[in-house]
């Protein structure tokens, strides 16, 4: 079935940036887009933007633009999240997912704190 | 840029009412919206899809309607596993994303 296990929980100082991997299996990694979800503590949803793990393509939602790279490593069915700059209001949970369509799948989410 | 304004942001209802969301977006969406329920410390769950598809496996007490800009989410009679927050979401041809506020569902 369709499986997406993501890294563990970081802590990081404002300014850092930080790095979420994303590892698929179960389904064919280079067939569907995977997008990038947080949601700050006890908040809402807040979709981050896609990337087609077969071109590498990307579509990054406007508030993150600048800040946000995402990638993907084919070889090992991997995508990545990278934000720079990081505030105090990025401390939030990142999800991976696919959220609809043939493929459904959500990562188990990162924690990522951001404190000085 | 669509916004997706959901509404009620929580409700309290009791065991076997009827409970219904609705979701009004910026423009028309056709019927490009999607149902998600999340639990605490849970990612979220698909329920509906293109408005008012279900979800394999979903119960079917759960249901969708609407289409261009207001769209509602219903639950026939509320069960005590249906607490939870609820989210409704609109992609567009970009496959980007808008997710509403969300829903609180509490039982009274």
């Amino acid at each position: 079935q369709v499986q997406l296990v993501q890294s563990g929980a970081e802590v990081k100082k404002p300014g850092a940036s930080v790095k979420v991997s994303c590892k698929a299996s179960g389904y064919s990694f280079t067939a569907y887009y995977m997008h990038w979800v947080r949601q700050a503590p006890g908040q809402g949803l807040e979709w981050m933007g896609w990337i087609n793990p077969n071109s590498g393509g990307t579509n990054y939602a406007q508030k993150f633009q600048g800040r946000v790279t995402m990638t993907r490593d084919t070889s090992i069915s991997t995508t990545y999240m990278e934000l720079s700059r990081l505030r105090s209001d990025d401390t939030a949970v990142y999800y991976c997912a696919r959220p609809f369509g043939v493929v459904i799948g959500w990562g188990q989410g990162t924690l990522v704190t951001v404190s000085s | 840029d669509i916004q997706m304004t959901q509404s009620p942001s929580s409700l309290s209802a009791s065991v076997g009412d009827r409970v219904t969301i609705t979701c009004q977006a910026s423009q028309d969406i056709s019927n490009y919206l999607n149902w998600y329920q999340q639990k605490p410390g849970k990612a979220p769950k698909l329920l509906i899809y293109d408005t008012s598809n279900l979800e394999t496996g979903v119960p079917s007490r759960f249901s969708g309607s609407g289409s261009g800009t207001d769209f509602t989410f219903t639950i026939s009679s509320l069960q005590p596993e249906d607490i939870a927050r609820y989210y409704c979401q609109h992609y567009d041809n970009s496959a980007a994303l808008t997710f509403g506020g969300g829903t609180k569902v509490e039982i009274k």
